[in-house]
């Protein structure tokens, strides 16, 4: 069966740091990945996806990147952290192309930034 | 664009009352509609869902009916429970998954 996991699970950080969340698929090849950020009583925003090693689309502008070195292998990143960073960041794998539109979820990693 | 609006919450029920939770969207073509659940501190999960217009999709005592004649795919469930408390999103897929904004859902024991 395949299982997807993210780390750290809590994370505190002070304005100005880096940042570097990793989640990894097991079970599974060439999985769609993608990265959403939940903030406090809001939904959801997709912030990057990739449908393959070292192709990442961003789908909005800010200080954080992602990277996909590996086929099972998410990571979200930032040099500099902002207070507006702060939330419960996602990440999930699809099948194929996302075609079906079922998602699959990690933990979430929550981020307070200071 | 496609975009998905939900009621606002948070709902707050008690023990083996009626819920729904109401759901609209907004799509060019004929989209795929979803329900996911996120139970407190949990990362999200599938709930139902349906492929076209008039399906009904049900899990967990929980269903949906895909209704293109009022776009809505409102989520009822007869009898809910104290494990049901728990964030709702709706969601529509035509070439990407777009999220509502998520109901809260509290029941009381």
């Amino acid at each position: 069966s395949q299982t997807i996991h993210q780390w750290p699970a809590t994370l505190v950080q002070p304005v100005g740091s880096p940042l570097s969340l990793e989640c990894t698929v097991e079970g599974t090849s060439n999985p769609n990945l993608y990265w959403y950020r939940q903030a406090a009583g809001r939904g959801l925003q997709l912030l990057f996806y990739s449908v393959g090693i070292g192709q990442i689309s961003s789908e909005v502008p800010q200080n954080l990147s992602a990277s996909r070195p590996q086929d099972r292998q998410f990571i979200l990143s930032s040099k500099k952290l902002l207070l507006s960073d702060s939330g419960f960041y996602l990440c999930a794998w699809s099948k194929l192309a996302g075609s079906t539109g079922e998602l699959f979820f990690g933990e979430g990693s929550r981020l307070t930034v200071l | 664009g496609n975009s998905v609006t939900q009621m606002e919450g948070p709902v707050t029920l008690s023990e083996e009352a009626f819920l729904t939770i109401n759901c609209t969207y907004t799509a060019t073509g004929y989209p795929s509609l979803f329900w996911y659940v996120q139970y407190p501190g949990e990362g999200l999960q599938l709930l139902l869902k349906a492929t076209k217009a008039d399906d009904k999709g049900s899990n967990k005592g929980f269903e949906a009916t895909y209704r293109k004649e009022t776009t809505s795919f409102h989520l009822e469930k007869g009898s809910v429970q104290v494990s049901d408390s728990a964030v709702y999103f709706c969601a529509l897929y035509g070439n990407k998954l777009v999220f509502g904004a998520g109901t809260i859902l509290r029941v009381k024991s």
